[in-house]
C-alpha cells in the first residue's frame, strides 16, 4: 500500500538553526499538510498546501514557517530560526482531489531545539 | 474554543471487553473522522462518518454521530491487546480542506 514517507525520522537542532523537514506524499494526491504534535499533546493544524500553493494555514505557522514543494514529489516544511517550542513531532499527510476525506499520515519527524 | 474533545482521556481495560471513546465538537461539520496513533507513530485512518450519517460500522468498530448534540462515539467491542494506543477524533466543515483533532484518549487494553 502507498505510504507518505518523512525523512529525518528524528532532528537535533540548536535554537535559531534553520531546520528543513521533508515529505513524499502518495504520488497521486494533490493536497499536502503538516500537522504537529507537542508531546502529549493534540495534533495541532500547521498548513495545507494545494495546486503550488498554500490553501489554509494556522496561527501556529507563522513568518517563520514556509512550505515548498520544489519537485513533483517532495513536499517540505522549513522553520527559519527556531525556538525551544518548536519541539514537537511533525507529521505530513497528503490525500486525494475527493473534498474531504481521509488524510494518509508519515511516521512523522521529531524535533528536539536544545 | 476547542474543536473535537474526547473523553475520557485515558481508559484502561481487560482484553475481550468494549471500550467506548466519547468526541464532542462545537461547529457545522461535513465529516467526522476517527484515527488511531500508536506511540510515537502516524496518525492511521480508521473510519469516517458524514453528518448525514447517524452510524458506522467496520469490522469491530462502531461510530455513532448525533449532529445535534454535535458528540460522536467510537466503540470497539472484544477489545485486543493490540488496540493499545491513542484514539483521535478528528471534524471536516465544509468551510476548509483541513481536519481539526482533539485531545485524543489513550486506550490501554491489558491481556
Amino acid at each position: 500500500e502507498p505510504e507518505v514517507t518523512q525523512t529525518p525520522s528524528h532532528q537535533v537542532t540548536q535554537m535559531g538553526q534553520e531546520v528543513i523537514l521533508r515529505c513524499v506524499p502518495i504520488s497521486n494526491h494533490l493536497y499536502f499538510y503538516w500537522y504537529r504534535q507537542i508531546l502529549g499533546q493534540k495534533v495541532e493544524f500547521l498548513v495545507s498546501f494545494y495546486n503550488n500553493e498554500i490553501s489554509e494555514k494556522s496561527e501556529i505557522f507563522d513568518d517563520q514557517f514556509s512550505v515548498e514543494r520544489p519537485d513533483g514529489s517532495n513536499f517540505t516544511l522549513k522553520i527559519r530560526s527556531t525556538k525551544l517550542e518548536d519541539s514537537a513531532m511533525y507529521f505530513c499527510a497528503s490525500r486525494t482531489r475527493a473534498t474531504n476525506e481521509k488524510l494518509f499520515f508519515g511516521s512523522g519527524t521529531q524535533l528536539s531545539v536544545l | 474554543s476547542q474543536q473535537g474533545e474526547e473523553d475520557p482521556q485515558a481508559l484502561s481495560i481487560q482484553e475481550g471487553e468494549n471500550a467506548t471513546m466519547n468526541c464532542s465538537y462545537k461547529t457545522s461539520i461535513n465529516n467526522l473522522q476517527w484515527y488511531r496513533q500508536n506511540s510515537g507513530r502516524g496518525l492511521v485512518h480508521l473510519i469516517l462518518i458524514r453528518s448525514n450519517e447517524r452510524e458506522k460500522h467496520s469490522g469491530r468498530l462502531r461510530v455513532t454521530l448525533d449532529t445535534s448534540k454535535k458528540s460522536s462515539s467510537l466503540l470497539i467491542t472484544a477489545s485486543r491487546a493490540a488496540d493499545t494506543a491513542s484514539y483521535f477524533c478528528a471534524t471536516a466543515t465544509n468551510a476548509g480542506n483541513m481536519l481539526t483533532f482533539g485531545g485524543g484518549t489513550r486506550l490501554m487494553v491489558k491481556p
